[in-house]
């Protein structure tokens, strides 16, 4: 089984702040198959980005991923107020249990 | 749209069934090509995935959790559902139904999610 970690586990920044938050995979990831999703208090999470890089429908250009084999980035450009929030990385590169979620990095407001 | 809706109680007594109910809106289920899952997120905490079913009936488990769960489908009713057993108050947690990107594997994100319901174990 992949075990994710995340980093950091808290992020304090300010409005237009560029935040960079990680995920590290125990063993490679196949095929880059790396997701990305935000969850606010109360609801369930929501989908931003999926192959490591491409941003799902409807998700502001200011979300961008990166990364291959064990380390990943997700990187908000300038962050909105709507932004903050918690982001779990997620891999499904291999067969079940496969769909794995890091614990989560809050970015909160500094 | 696709939008998904869980339903069931959200109280269950230790050593009982949890049951549970998601209905799919906006797509069906019986078209094939997506897998319908259950997550879990226990208070406080991240993410786990319990199973996913196909409109088959064809399903796959958390090995964690396999010796408890069951999930089937009513294509009729576009509808999946998700049975667990034997519950305790470690099985507390908000429950999620999502679906997947549509790869045609099973291996895949998840790009809708219903809202969750929360499910408490207590007597």
């Amino acid at each position: 089984e992949i075990v994710l970690t995340q980093s950091p586990g808290t992020l304090s920044l300010s409005p237009g702040e560029r935040a960079t938050l990680s995920c590290r995979a125990s063993q490679s990831v196949s095929s880059n198959f790396l997701a990305w999703y935000q969850q606010k208090p109360g609801q369930a999470p929501r989908l931003l980005i999926y192959g490591a890089s491409s941003r799902a429908t409807g998700i502001p250009d200011r979300f961008s991923g990166s990364g291959s084999g064990t380390d990943f980035t997700l990187t908000i450009s300038r962050l909105e107020p709507e932004d903050f929030a918690v982001y779990y990385c997620q891999q499904y590169g291999t067969s079940p249990p496969g769909f794995t979620f890091g614990p989560g990095t809050k970015v909160d407001i500094k | 749209q696709v939008q998904l809706q869980e339903s069931g109680p959200g109280l269950v007594k230790p050593s009982q069934t949890l049951s549970l109910t998601c209905t799919v809106y906006g797509g069906a289920i019986s078209s094939g090509g997506h897998y319908w899952s259950w997550i879990r997120q226990l208070p406080g905490k991240g993410l786990e995935w319990i199973g996913y079913i196909y409109y088959s009936g064809s399903t796959s488990y958390n090995p964690s959790l396999k010796s408890r769960v069951t999930m089937s489908v009513d294509t009729s009713k576009n509808q999946f559902s998700l049975k667990l057993t034997s519950v305790t108050a470690a099985d507390t947690a908000v429950y999620y139904c999502a679906r997947d990107g549509g790869s045609g594997s099973g291996t895949s994100y998840f790009d809708h999610w219903g809202p969750g319901t929360l499910v408490t174990v207590s007597s």
